[in-house]
């Protein structure tokens, strides 16, 4: 596939450790959150979304954290699997604004064995 | 149900050519969008619709044009490439009721 992000930050964590990805958004009006994991050769796929009214919102081996105050979005990736190795992008938007997703640049998760 | 399809996967053009890519939905979505990706950034949107017969501008919408002729298509058009237009190019859609896009696999463009 073609080379996605050449110059982005890279995470390395080994398989069964837990993985903190960070991102930190742009607008504080922002409400609504995604995450994104885009493996090599592939359009981005849908991991989690939070409201802006939560601050904590878990899936099956995910959970995001948002924190308003200092505009900063995580994801936490339990027992990390050869398989969640891909980059990650969080996006920002208004709720109701038709609208544009603004996606942070990405960070690279290798899962070393 | 095949999601959000993409043509062509691949295509390499001179300067000055045209072409368009292909974007088709199955699921009825209403939104419609077409972004581009380049190394060490995320995804800039460049046009996008919000139904048939709609488009509007997205952050970086020189030197493209769209069409939404119907509603399960989105025409994203080049009329004369650019090298700065080699990209990868993803078109994404989703339901009037949710936030959430989903994607198709991408075309790669370049432009020699």
């Amino acid at each position: 596939g073609e080379s996605v992000g050449l110059h982005l930050p890279t995470l390395s964590v080994q398989e069964g450790d837990n993985s903190i990805i960070n991102c930190a958004y742009s607008n504080s009006a922002s409400d609504y959150f995604i995450w994104y994991k885009q493996e090599s050769g592939k359009g981005p796929q849908f991991i989690i979304d939070i409201r802006s009214n939560m601050d904590k919102r878990q899936g099956q081996r995910v959970t995001v954290l948002l924190n308003k105050t200092v505009k900063h979005l995580s994801l936490q990736i339990a027992a990390t699997q050869p398989g969640d190795s891909a980059v990650y992008f969080c996006a920002e938007t208004l709720e109701g604004t038709a609208s544009k997703l603004t996606f942070g640049t990405g960070t690279r998760l290798q899962v070393t064995l | 149900n095949a999601g959000v399809t993409q043509t062509p996967k691949f295509r390499v053009l001179k300067t000055g050519q045209s072409m368009t890519l292909l974007c088709a939905q199955d699921m009825n979505h209403e939104y419609m969008y077409w972004y581009r990706q380049d190394p060490g950034m995320g995804l800039r949107l460049i046009h996008y619709s919000v139904g048939e017969g709609t488009t509007a501008k997205g952050e970086v919408p020189d030197g493209y044009n769209v069409s939404r002729l119907k509603k399960q298509n989105f025409l994203l058009g080049l009329e004369s490439a650019a090298p700065s237009q080699t990209s990868v190019y993803f078109c994404a859609s989703r339901n009037i009721d949710q936030e959430t896009q989903y994607f198709g696999p991408g075309t790669r463009l370049l432009v020699l």
